[in-house]
């Protein structure tokens, strides 16, 4: 079971905007510690996509945007394409447990 | 360009030991503290333990602490996860990771490619 809570899966239309919502606690994302988003597609390497207070990587678009709300945090993708169909990671760190802890990924899923 | 590159999967049996091996390039090793991170096929992320920049600070996922240790060599740009003991459960994916900083909280930025253990009889 992981320590951050996402949706299984979201979907959308082209040009439509989904929200992909990471729930912690107090150990982690409610410690202050940044929240990354990852996203995934199968056998391919995870690419980070947004960090913090949406710090994007070159190359990432600005479609992909972070909301933070006490110990959840949100990835918005705005105009939604075809090529951003992939499984989407939450991370942060924990101090309990002393190491990074992922949400269970949710699946984008483009209509 | 960031390159992680593993090495050192494959089948072994259940109770026997596997060392993985991780060659970085395109960054100075020292300056960054290094991660394993394992995906069992079809199922999420998982953090397995991680390194600082300097060897003083090491840290195992509860699922593997006492059965796995890690270690690095700086001089070499390698990372390494010596596994013993292992368990059908520890069947998985596993990925070297690149923190975004020297100490261990720094978050993960690059990540290789993935070398895929099975453990089975």
């Amino acid at each position: 079971q992981s320590v951050l809570t996402q949706p299984p899966s979201v979907s959308g239309a082209p040009g439509q905007t989904v929200t992909i919502s990471c729930t912690g606690t107090s150990s982690n994302i409610g410690a202050h510690f940044d929240v990354q988003w990852f996203q995934h597609l199968p056998g391919s390497a995870p690419k980070l996509i947004v960090s913090g207070d949406s710090d994007r990587p070159s190359g990432v678009p600005d479609r992909f945007s972070v909301s933070k709300s006490g110990t959840s945090v949100s990835l918005a993708i705005a105009g939604l394409q075809a090529e951003d169909e992939a499984d989407y990671y939450c991370q942060s760190y924990d101090t309990t447990l002393s190491g990074f802890v992922f949400g269970a990924g949710t699946k984008v899923t483009v209509l | 360009e960031v390159q992680l590159v593993e090495s050192g999967g494959g089948l072994q049996q259940p109770g026997r030991s596997l060392r993985l091996s991780c060659a970085a390039s395109g960054f100075i090793l020292e300056d960054f503290a290094m991660h394993w991170v394992r995906q069992v096929p079809g199922q999420g992320l998982e953090w397995v333990s991680g390194i600082s920049w300097n060897n003083d600070d090491l840290g195992y996922a509860d699922s593997v602490k006492g059965r796995f240790t890690v270690s690095r060599d700086n001089a070499k740009n390698s990372l390494y996860l010596e596994m013993n003991s292992l368990r059908v459960v520890d069947t998985a994916i596993y990925y070297c990771v690149r923190g975004s900083g020297p100490h261990r909280p720094a978050h993960p930025d690059y990540w290789g490619q993935g070398t895929l253990v099975t453990v089975s009889s």
